[in-house]
């Protein structure tokens, strides 16, 4: 199970942390992503933490984004700075139990609404 | 414009059959495995599909899905009221690093 928090109404260039919290299954042990849905559009992939640690982020979001783990609370964060009006979406963390590569997203949050206004 | 290249609609009657493409190119179908995913509007997307064939425990074998060279295809069979939904294909793109994801076929059943 997972379950988003921290979604919100955030003016443009403000900040937000998303978390994530993973219960059932360990964050470390599997691939750990933020996918977003725009209003009226498709699911946009926003970026993944491997199991092994490494981190990808869409061109999108790169450099304002950061994606990180808490192995400890067994969470997954997203940090969003320079927040633009694109930015609004519900954003959905997904585990991928593949090993090595990414096989597919079992595992989704109900998602969290993020507005940028 | 997506990486991945899907209709945007398809339709069919019930009890019929149905596929939904999915183009891509050499880095990411051709090279890496593809998901795909159903969608209805304010739930959260269920994995259908699984390293380019697989369905996950629980997902209706009415779903199956092929893959050759740089595209897939999702086939729908017996087809229900209830899935009606969004589909979407996804794969990992070596050249640019991330997950792409198709534009997503909205499935009407007539």
């Amino acid at each position: 199970l997972l379950v988003e928090s921290g979604g919100g109404l955030v003016q443009p260039g403000g900040s937000l942390r998303l978390s994530c919290a993973a219960s059932g299954f360990t964050v470390s042990s599997n691939h750990m992503s933020w996918v977003r849905q725009a209003p009226g559009k498709g699911l946009e992939w926003v970026s993944v933490i491997y199991s092994g640690g490494h981190i990808y982020y869409a061109d999108s979001v790169k450099g304002r984004f950061t994606i990180s783990r808490d192995n400890s609370k067994n969470t997954l964060s997203l940090q969003m700075n320079s927040l633009r009006a694109d930015d609004t979406a519900v954003y959905y963390c997904a585990r991928d139990p593949g090993v090595g590569l990414l096989l597919g997203m079992d595992v989704w949050g109900q998602g969290t609404t993020v507005k940028v206004s | 414009q997506s990486v991945l290249t899907q209709p945007p609609s398809v339709s069919e009657a019930p009890r019929q059959r149905v596929t939904i493409s999915c183009s891509g190119n050499s880095s990411n179908i051709g090279k890496n495995a593809v998901h795909w995913y159903q969608h209805i509007p304010g739930r959260a997307p269920r994995l259908l599909i699984y390293y380019d064939n697989l369905l996950p425990s629980g997902v209706s074998a009415r779903f199956s899905a092929s893959k050759s060279g740089t595209s897939a295809s999702l086939a729908i069979s017996g087809l229900q009221s209830e899935d009606e939904a969004d589909y979407y294909c996804a794969a990992w793109d070596d050249t640019l690093n991330g997950l792409v994801f198709g534009g997503g076929t909205k499935l009407t059943v007539l």
